[in-house]
């Protein structure tokens, strides 16, 4: 069974630039999240999905990020425009179920490090 | 909101001997506590969990404790080995889903 799957792997751009991350949860998987992990920090969670709908985005810097899962499905990440201080590993997580099942156990992409010069 | 505090911050041990990291939450509806294990530059890996309604779980050489009286939770790992060097985290799940995690855990298991 694949993982969940992150593209790119690695970017770098300069600030003010826009940056666009990818990911496809395990099939199946009801519930998407993304997190931002700063150096030697735990994972800090920006979004989280279940199906297409944004049911908890309230530490996502709306300012200048956005997301979308329009099917329900994959989901992008984008940064317009980026700062110094994105720099980070930006993590796609999945789990099964929703939260009115209780199967909250999440798997982890290999996430995106973002350098921003 | 959940504050989730861990330590150790950096924990050496010799091979062989045994490695406890602790954690502590502040909301006690929290209800699902994970513990992921992080190799350099790698995912963060689910290696245990325990739910609300259970003391202990062990899994061969891991094993999670939770008093959820006191809100505390422990990560043991005995007869360490090089291969379990890597950064632990913690998380505390509220009943939406959302995990919080720790600060996470330098091991070092030196041969």
């Amino acid at each position: 069974e694949a993982g969940v799957v992150q593209s790119p792997r690695y970017k770098i751009i300069e600030k003010k630039q826009p940056v666009a991350f990818w990911c496809n949860p395990i099939s199946g998987h009801n519930t998407l999240y993304w997190y931002r992990q700063n150096l030697g920090q735990g994972p800090e969670l920006l979004i989280r999905y279940e199906n297409e709908e944004a049911v908890d985005d309230s530490q996502l810097p709306k300012d200048r990020f956005s997301a979308e899962r329009l099917k329900g499905v994959d989901s992008t990440l984008k940064i317009q425009p980026a700062e110094l201080g994105d720099s980070a590993v930006y993590l796609c997580a999945s789990s099964p179920g929703s939260q009115s099942s209780g199967n909250n156990e999440q798997f982890f992409g290999p996430g995106t490090r973002l350098t921003v010069l | 909101g959940e504050n989730v505090e861990q330590h150790p911050s950096t924990l050496s041990v010799q091979e062989g001997d045994s490695a406890v990291i602790k954690c502590t939450y502040s909301d006690s509806a929290s209800n699902y506590f994970p513990w992921y294990k992080q190799e350099l530059g790698k995912r963060p890996q689910l290696i245990i969990d325990i739910r609300s309604n259970v003391g202990e779980k062990k899994d061969q050489r891991i094993a999670v404790t939770l008093n959820k009286t006191a809100k505390h939770f422990s990560l043991h790992i005995t007869e360490t080995q090089p291969e379990d060097s890597a950064v632990y985290f913690c998380a505390v799940s509220d009943s939406w889903g959302k995990l919080q995690f720790g600060a996470g855990t330098q091991v070092v298991v030196t041969p």
